[in-house]
């Protein structure tokens, strides 16, 4: 069985520019997150999808942050303009349904706001 | 004070030790209790999740729940460099028809050969 596939694996830009991360979870899996986990730190929850539609984003920046989840299955997340502060791995999982505790992570992108 | 706190190490032990990983918490809704795994630049791994107090083991690992102290770990028995990697509780209560996840911060575990 695949796994949960991210990219890219590495990213380094500048502040004020735009960034996006693509997610594809595993096959059948309903539910999407993202996580931010900064160096040292738990990951933290932005935002979760069922399906297409958003489940919880009460942690997600809306004022830089957006992802969406189209047809259900791939996801991007995308920070425009992005802050020094964003330096951080950029974490998604899935799991079957909503209960949240058997998630399988990606890789992770390692994003770096010069 | 934090929901989950967790002692974030490092923690140095030489193989074949028995290694305690433990995680304690204040919200008593709190209702599944899980261990990761997490290698240098990889994603966690799930090790075990439980739902209600006591034990589960699965081979090296056992996962202990008590609820009533708002307290768990994770036991390594037998410990062996392979297993040095970043250790994460997380927590799970039901909010609003699913199931809201909440890390603690890792403990970072090194064993000796």
């Amino acid at each position: 069985e695949a796994g949960v596939a991210q990219s890219p694996r590495y990213k380094i830009i500048e502040k004020r520019q735009s960034v996006a991360f693509w997610c594809n979870p595993i096959s059948g899996h309903a539910t999407l997150y993202w996580y931010q986990q900064i160096l040292g730190q738990g990951p933290k929850l932005l935002i979760q999808f069922q399906n297409n539609g958003v489940v919880d984003d009460s942690q997600l920046p809306k004022d830089r942050f957006s992802a969406e989840r189209l047809k259900g299955v791939d996801s991007t997340l995308k920070i425009q303009p992005a802050k020094l502060e964003d330096s951080a791995v950029y974490l998604c999982a899935s799991s079957l349904g909503l209960a949240g505790y058997e998630q399988y992570f990606g890789p992770g992108t390692r994003l770096t706001v010069t | 004070q934090k929901e989950v706190e967790q002692d974030p190490g490092p923690l140095s032990v030489p193989e074949g030790a028995i290694v305690s990983l433990n995680c304690t918490y204040s919200n008593s809704a709190f209702q599944y209790f899980m261990w990761y795994r997490q290698y240098s630049r990889k994603g966690p791994e799930l090790l075990m999740y439980t739902y209600s107090s006591g034990n589960k083991e699965d081979g090296r690992f056992t996962a202990q729940v008590d609820k009533s102290s708002k307290y768990i770990s994770l036991f390594i028995r037998d410990s062996q460099p392979s297993d040095s990697a970043t250790y994460l509780c997380a927590m799970t209560f039901h909010s609003g028809g699913y199931q809201k996840v909440t890390f603690g911060t890792g403990t970072k575990l090194q064993v000796i050969p």
